[in-house]
């Protein structure tokens, strides 16, 4: 079964607005990361954040992680239209396989 | 570094039909892992391997197999195809272990018909 679930499934947004997707997650992680993935095409790497990490950036995106809540929000900052892609969070699980499971992903659009 | 190579990217076949995809990891990566992308189903975890071994091994029936080579190319097969193999099939790479950071191929496209 999917270790993460973004939330929400679909988003539609104007070029310049701010973003916002979360993930839920079920057991303890090792750490968490978010993809990107242009239609049809490969994912590409966008962050990793460790579990004994609450925040962190890189360039427009900031992530934070909540391992109470077990969830995490990425936050795309003046979006552009370039943006427009899938979204998936991936956890690797603490202790156990080391696989990274993937959530179902969620469409963003960013209109110009 | 040439990022991660897969090939064909995209392939026809009918039922029955057996089908092997190919995939080139980015240099001195030793994990490379394979995943089914459907529209239904999402990113689904076929498996792993490392130093020629599979490591991991997703819910999948045994139609679906792979090797891994001493030079770290990994090959996929899907034996007597069906309709409900027709999907993205990607593979991953990283430096040691599946839970570090991927590196993505573009995908193999495959149609069964």
């Amino acid at each position: 079964s999917q270790q993460g679930e973004e939330d929400p499934q679909a988003l539609s947004i104007q070029e310049g607005e701010n973003a916002t997707m979360n993930c839920s997650y079920k057991t303890s992680i090792n750490n968490l990361q978010w993809y990107r993935q242009n239609s049809g095409r490969g994912l590409v790497h966008l962050i990793l954040i460790r579990s004994n990490e609450r925040e962190k950036h890189s360039g427009r995106l900031r992530v934070t992680l909540d391992t109470s809540k077990k969830s995490s929000s990425l936050l795309i900052t003046a979006s552009r239209a370039a943006d427009t892609a899938s979204y998936f969070c991936a956890t690797a699980r603490q202790g156990g396989s080391e696989k990274l499971v993937f959530g179902k992903g969620m469409k963003l659009t960013v209109n110009p | 570094k040439a990022g991660v190579t897969q090939t064909p990217r995209y392939l026809i076949k009918t039922r029955g039909q057996q089908v092997t995809l190919s995939c080139s990891p980015i240099s001195g990566h030793r994990s490379v892992s394979w995943y089914q992308q459907t529209p239904g189903q999402g990113l689904q975890f076929l498996f792993e391997y490392f130093s020629e071994t599979q490591r991991n091994k997703g819910n999948f029936p045994g139609r679906f197999s792979g090797r891994q080579f001493s030079n770290s190319r990994s090959e996929m097969n899907v034996s007597t195809l069906e309709l409900g193999d027709s999907a993205l099939y990607l593979c991953a790479s990283s430096l040691f272990v599946a839970k570090n950071i991927q590196y993505f191929g573009a995908g193999t496209r495959l149609s069964v018909l």
